[in-house]
């Protein structure tokens, strides 16, 4: 069965305090995996897409990095407006999935002035 | 770019009636789009997946009878919770997917606002 395990579940960080969001997968066949941020009461917005062990993407303070077995969010110097809840998401290759995505629990990050 | 609505952002209705949610694409054609719902402090739970032009796929668990999906156009899914009752009140994630092709065939997706759906 596929399964996507984020951790930790939350996770609290003083302003400038970096540090490391987990995503680990299994699945049959990953064709790609996705970040996202959630803020209280609104839709994910979008973050990266990984395909490939070894890649790297960087926005701003985040930088998502994959290997075969899970995946890294990396916050460098987080500020308060950091704080919302990161999903973790793959989309499996093959079969009919048609695209879908199955999402990890999450982690709430809260980052203290 | 890559921009996804959702109306109404809101609803309140009663028992027994049913309700429709809008799911736009505003800047892209969206031959995929997915229905998710989220219950307060849990993650997304994907409903169906409604291709351009074709019957939606239901996930397991989900009442294709209840939650009526059409994805009339390129643009446009809708969701309509049908005989609504209080344990149908969560919130409503419309995603929307463009088909593109590089080296491999991926899809990306792009979230609406959410829907919070209310039924007393």
């Amino acid at each position: 069965e596929d399964q996507v395990t984020q951790s930790p579940e939350a996770l609290r960080l003083q302003e400038g305090e970096s540090s490391s969001l987990n995503c680990s997968y299994t699945v049959s066949g990953l064709r790609g995996l996705f970040w996202y941020r959630q803020d209280p009461g609104k839709g994910p917005e979008f973050l990266f897409t990984l395909y490939s062990a070894g890649e790297e993407k960087e926005k701003e303070r985040l930088k998502a990095t994959l290997t075969k077995k899970e995946s890294f969010l990396h916050i460098t110097a987080p500020k308060p407006e950091d704080s919302a809840t990161y999903l973790c998401a793959v989309q499996i290759a093959g079969g009919t999935s048609y695209g879908k995505l199955t999402f990890g629990q999450g982690t709430i990050l809260t980052v203290h002035p | 770019g890559a921009v996804v609505s959702q109306h109404p952002s809101w609803v309140i209705c009663k028992s027994g009636t049913s309700v429709k949610i809008e799911c736009r694409s505003l800047d892209f054609q969206a031959t995929t789009m997915f229905w998710y719902r989220q219950f307060p402090k849990q993650s997304l739970m994907l409903m169906a997946t409604s291709n351009e032009g074709s019957k939606a796929t239901y996930e397991q668990g989900v009442e294709k009878d209840k939650f009526l999906i059409n994805h009339a156009s390129l643009t446009l899914s809708t969701l309509t919770v049908t005989s609504a009752h209080p344990e149908d009140s969560s919130f409503y994630i419309c995603s929307a997917s463009p088909l593109r092709y590089r080296d491999r065939l991926f899809y990306e997706q792009y979230f609406g606002p959410g829907t919070r759906l209310t039924v007393t």
